[in-house]
């Protein structure tokens, strides 16, 4: 079964810090791999994902993401955190056969002015 | 374009009451997905409905609960009787496409309380 491994429930940087939300999955074939953030009394909201081509793919608002094979990792980040991204963040993988996401237990990003 | 609604935003039940929650999906999605957190963990897959078709049931928990989507358009799910553990946000979403290049829409969720 897939499993996905988000480091860290809480994670708090100040305004203008680097963002780094780590994610780890477990499978012996490369998934889809997704990155959403879901806002206060909002539902979630795809801000990037990897499916071929280029490891590196650039989100919304600044936030891009590594697809790194050897390391099962697709960690998030962005250059400069602004007060508009604290927000709960989730990792989610889909196998390449079947339809259904495995989520992580999410980060919640807190932003310090 | 109106996005994924679900209905109610907040539910308060005593344990052993019957709870409907209601999905409508983006007009024209024929893929229509339940997903549930549990307070601290991962969101989980319950189960895909393709238009009024059950194409994968594996996560619901149990028989207590009961998903349907009658004419393919909006989708309701029941939990009858509602134990403590099934406490949690009920999230709803759906998509246009399957494959790769699937876009999900999410609601922004129920959240259920069972007392």
């Amino acid at each position: 079964a897939q499993s996905v491994t988000q480091l860290g429930s809480h994670v708090s940087v100040s305004e203008g810090a680097l963002v780094l939300l780590r994610c780890n999955y477990s499978s012996s074939v490369p998934p889809y791999l997704f990155w959403y953030v879901q806002y206060p009394n909002q539902g979630l909201q795809l801000l990037l994902k990897y499916t071929t081509g280029a490891t590196l793919v650039k989100g919304i608002n600044g936030f891009e993401a590594e697809f790194k094979k050897s390391e099962t990792s697709f960690h998030l980040t962005k250059p400069s955190a602004h007060m508009s991204d604290a927000a709960e963040y989730f990792c989610a993988v889909r196998p390449n056969t079947g339809n259904q996401f495995y989520f992580g237990t999410g980060t919640s990003l807190t932003v310090i002015p | 374009e109106a996005g994924v609604t679900q209905f109610p935003s907040h539910s308060v039940i005593e344990k052993g009451q019957t709870v409907t929650l209601r999905c409508d999906p983006i007009s024209g999605h024929d893929n229509l997905y339940w997903y549930r957190r549990v307070m601290g963990k991962e969101i989980k897959f319950l189960l895909h409905f393709v238009k009024e078709s059950k194409q994968d049931e594996s996560g619901m928990p149990n028989n207590r609960f009961l998903a349907e989507r009658t004419g393919g358009t909006y989708s309701t799910l029941k939990v009858q009787p509602a134990e403590l553990e099934d406490s949690g946000v009920y999230f709803c979403a759906s998509s246009q496409d399957l494959g790769y290049n699937e876009k999900l829409f999410f609601g922004s969720g129920t959240q259920l309380s069972v007392l």
